[in-house]
């Protein structure tokens, strides 16, 4: 069975510092791995994916994550936090059958203060 | 614009009667799939369906139906719901090229409450 964490129920940084939010993950096989984001009232938005190829990974509104094999984890990052960063991230992790399902971690807010 | 369309974004309903919530796509995704949120648990897999007239069980099947008649929409049944299903409920979709490996999309939700 698959499975994810996200050690942190909450994450605060000041406006401009670097963010982290972390997150490590259990899967049989290839890894094929996820950022989303939920601001409050809102639907899950897609941040980031790894599937194959380079470790770090590059997505939206400046957000990237560095896929490391060997501790299996797969942690958010950003150079400088914005308050409109301020939600709830969840990281989730699918392996490569065709159920296609994907577990998702317990979810981390991060919270930017200005 | 692509989206994942749920209805009703908000239900309040009893207990035992009959609901159905709808989710449509416009992105002509064959993969749709439901998902339930709960505080401390993150989402949940409840039914997929790989494209139409193909559907399964995922995580926490019990005390809910699908069907997939359309590629389109992928509603999901409540036949006699039950407090314990008092939830968020997400529909997602997603494309079969580049052997199912895309992201999935995910609807605004549905906030379920059952008394």
């Amino acid at each position: 069975a698959q499975s994810v964490a996200q050690p942190e129920d909450q994450v605060n940084v000041a406006e401009g510092n670097p963010l982290t939010v972390k997150c490590t993950y259990s899967v049989s096989g290839n890894p094929y791995l996820f950022w989303y984001v939920q601001y409050p009232n809102r639907g899950l938005q897609f941040l980031l994916k790894y599937i194959t190829g380079d470790n770090l990974v590059k997505g939206s509104y400046g957000f990237e994550a560095e896929f490391n094999k060997s501790q299996t984890s797969f942690h958010l990052k950003k150079p400088s936090a914005l308050v409109s960063d301020s939600a709830l991230y969840f990281c989730a992790v699918r392996d490569d059958t065709g159920r296609r399902a994907l577990t998702f971690g317990s979810g981390t807010r991060l919270q930017v203060q200005p | 614009e692509a989206q994942v369309t749920q209805n009703p974004r908000y239900l309040i309903t009893v207990t035992g009667k009959k609901l159905t919530v709808t989710c449509s796509q416009n992105m002509n995704h064959e993969y749709m799939s439901w998902y339930r949120q709960d505080p401390g648990l993150g989402l949940r897999q409840i039914y997929y369906s790989m494209n139409v007239e193909v559907t399964d069980k995922g995580d926490v099947p019990e005390g809910y139906k699908v069907s997939r008649k359309e590629k389109r929409n992928f509603p999901l049944i409540l036949e006699s719901p039950s407090p314990n299903q008092t939830s968020l409920y997400f529909c997602a979709s997603s494309a079969n090229r580049d052997r199912g490996r895309g992201e999935q999309y995910f609807g605004p939700g549905t906030r379920l409450t059952v008394t």
